[in-house]
């Protein structure tokens, strides 16, 4: 199995939406809903933000969104804000982890 | 809410085995509602599946380390244990006990996270 794509970096000024976009084949991302997305601030443990494609964990703001087509499943910040700066990382379910290789945001 | 906490040693020499023990509390490992799991990240690197167990005693391992690795649970004391066999440098890494819920397809709940080095 091979990780999952992700840009290496994308960046964004306060206010503005980004992208981040993850990539894996019709095995894994695109065989199953079962996309989850985590955010991992340095030196800390990884932390879910969406589960399940598009579904949000309680505590976990609406500025953040999933959405998946075919074999490409994207996550979508909206309203970027300072603390939103991190490393966000893909995975996919399919009887085991698949993870993505991570995608660092910079708020510009 | 369960909680995870990892301990064993930061240092561990080319070719030993490489052993961690996670303690859950605020929940039983003998439930049948979770896997108990293990996750870890090379410095710098991204994150990478390494297996879990089912109360059952029936365990998943990723493919690529199969053949080194062994999760166990421990249920006098609450704990599960992962032994990675033969290390190098390239197991240098993090290492996060992770559980994810029976009905679900998610990690649910981290560790700390314990960082590893393989050195002599």
């Amino acid at each position: 199995q091979s990780a999952l794509t992700q840009p290496r970096s994308v960046s964004g000024s306060p206010g503005q939406s980004v992208t981040i976009s993850c990539t894996g084949t019709s095995s894994d991302v695109g065989g199953y809903n079962y996309v989850s997305w985590y955010q991992q601030h340095p030196g800390k443990a990884p932390k879910l933000m969406i589960y399940d494609v598009s579904k949000r964990p309680s505590g976990v703001p609406d500025r953040f969104s999933g959405s998946k087509s075919g074999n490409t499943a994207s996550l979508t910040i909206s309203g970027l804000q300072a603390e939103d700066e991190a490393d966000y990382y893909c995975c996919s379910y399919a009887g085991s982890f698949l993870f993505g290789g991570g995608t660092k945001l910079t708020v510009l | 809410q369960l909680q995870l906490q990892e301990s064993g040693p930061g240092l561990v020499k080319p070719s030993e085995t490489l052993s961690l023990t996670c303690t859950v509390s605020g929940g039983s490992i003998s439930s049948s509602s979770y896997y108990w799991g293990w996750i870890r990240q090379p410095p710098g690197k991204g994150l990478e599946w390494i297996g879990s167990i089912y109360y059952s005693g029936s365990t998943y391992y990723n493919p690529s380390l199969k053949s080194r690795v062994t999760i166990s649970v421990d249920t006098s004391k609450n704990q599960f244990s992962l032994k990675l066999s033969s290390v190098t440098a390239a197991d240098t890494a993090v290492y996060y006990c992770a559980v994810r819920q029976v009905v679900t397809a998610m990690i649910d709940y981290w560790g700390q996270g314990t960082l590893v080095t393989v050195s002599s």
